[in-house]
């Protein structure tokens, strides 16, 4: 069972433009949403994170959304870059070791 | 300095072989976690170790075996390997009661023909 659900799998956008990738959960015990950006070849890195409390963070051209009632948690990214291009994970944590990923969004930047 | 390293960062091995990938950190951390990343980027967790204490195997065959012979430094090793193993594995540490940010390393490439 796929605890956390991400979408969409691929997303094209063009530059300036703003990507958005869609996450949701269905454990009421997940406390920590953190999302992780990955290049080729490279590990998963911390992008940004947020706690249920809160219902926006801001990080530069980053911003994560989330709505606990509806259990969903988006990432927008503004102004989207070349450089962006990467995969990126949403994430949930569970109890104090435990972090769950989405499947993963392949974003790709068109200069 | 390379907080997380892990090596090989590539392994091209027989069916049937025994491997293992070491993994060490740099950053004091407690917990140390091994993840696999298949081909279709999905990240799943296999173990999570604290200070050398097994805390999380999530119902990885036991042909895996973790050793942690010190909170620094976490191996992985396979035995009989098979086709389906075939992934990247991450290494992977945390702070523990000060972080929740997750350190990955490179990775380790790991082809089973």
């Amino acid at each position: 069972q796929q605890q956390v659900k991400q979408s969409p799998q691929s997303l094209i956008v063009q530059k300036g433009g703003i990507s958005i990738i869609n996450c949701a959960y269905e454990n009421t015990a997940f406390d920590y949403f953190p999302w992780y950006q990955q290049f080729p070849g490279k590990g998963p890195a911390l992008l940004i994170a947020i706690r249920p409390d809160v219902s926006e963070k801001k990080e530069g051209r980053f911003t994560i959304s989330f709505n606990k009632s509806a259990k969903q948690f988006s990432l927008h990214i503004m102004d989207s870059q070349p450089g962006d291009s990467a995969t990126y994970f949403c994430a949930a944590r569970e109890g104090d070791d435990k972090i769950i990923f989405g499947k993963g969004t392949r974003l790709h930047i068109l200069p | 300095d390379t907080a997380v390293s892990q090596t090989p960062k590539y392994l091209v091995t027989q069916m049937g072989n025994d491997k293992s990938i070491k993994c060490e950190q740099n950053l004091g951390h407690d917990t140390m976690y091994w993840y696999k990343q298949d081909s279709k980027k999905f990240l799943k967790i296999m173990f999570s170790y604290n200070n050398k204490e097994l805390i999380i195997n999530e119902t990885v065959p036991n042909r895996f075996s973790p050793k942690s012979p010190d909170k620094a430094h976490l191996n992985l090793h396979i035995n009989s390997l098979e086709l389906g193993d075939s992934a990247v594995y991450f290494c992977a540490s945390r702070h523990g009661q000060l972080g929740n940010t997750i350190y990955f390393g490179e990775g380790s490439w790991l082809t089973v023909v």
